[in-house]
């Protein structure tokens, strides 16, 4: 069974940082792109970021470029979302998913909330 | 960025009946690089159609992608009080990838 499993999620005041981590389980990791995806309150589906498998490419939503970094750990089946400057606006569940087009896999989320 | 947009916002059907839901692009979607997930409450979307017409692994025949430029269609036939949910389309072809609002179907 592919398990992905969100986790650093939280309570944050703006201009401060989080890490997420996500662990992928059941899935051949190494070989595939992995991406993060967000949805605010009550909204749609925000692609955020993804990775080459070799994290030799990143690349992001003008929202986030400069101020979040996708990164990831082959031996360890791990995807990361560093989040820096964190805004109002970053208020989300964020999910990882597997792929850099569709996505098959999705995680269960972990919610990031951005407030003073 | 290509905009997706979903119609209607809100449809409410039967058990047994047919949904229609569609998405329309604001330029021309490359290379077939349509995807639909469904998304129920408190869940994470799971992916439905991928390529506009393909179905991803255990997704019954009631579904069905159709479409082709800057409009596209998903099919759900014999509705089913478990096809409640959010119905998302997404462009992958072309950067950045985006998602439309989503369309919420209600089974009376």
């Amino acid at each position: 069974e592919v398990q992905l499993v969100e986790s650093g999620g939280g309570l944050v005041q703006p201009g401060g940082s989080l890490r997420l981590s996500c662990v992928v389980s059941g899935f051949s990791f190494s070989p595939n792109w992995m991406s993060w995806v967000r949805q605010a309150p009550g909204k749609g589906l925000e692609w955020v970021a993804n990775i080459k498998p070799d994290g030799g490419v990143e690349n992001y939503v003008d929202a986030v470029k400069g101020r979040f970094t996708i990164s990831r750990d082959n031996g360890k089946s791990s995807l990361y979302l560093q989040m820096n400057s964190l805004t109002v606006e970053d208020t989300a569940v964020y999910y990882c998913a597997t792929g850099s087009g569709w996505h098959d896999y999705w995680g269960r989320g972990t919610p990031v909330t951005v407030s003073s | 960025e290509i905009v997706l947009t979903q119609s209607p916002g809100t449809v409410s059907l039967s058990p047994g009946e047919r949904a229609i839901l569609s998405c329309r692009a604001s330029q021309s979607v490359a290379s077939n690089c349509l995807a639909w997930y469904r998304q129920k409450p408190g869940q994470a979307p799971r992916l439905l159609i991928y390529g506009i017409f393909s179905r991803a692994t255990g997704i019954p025949d009631r579904f069905s992608g159709s479409g082709s430029g800057t409009d596209f269609t998903l099919t759900i036939s014999r509705l089913d009080p478990e096809d409640s949910a959010v119905y998302h389309c997404q462009q992958y072809g072309t950067a950045p990838i985006t998602f439309g609002q989503g369309t919420r179907l209600e089974i009376k």
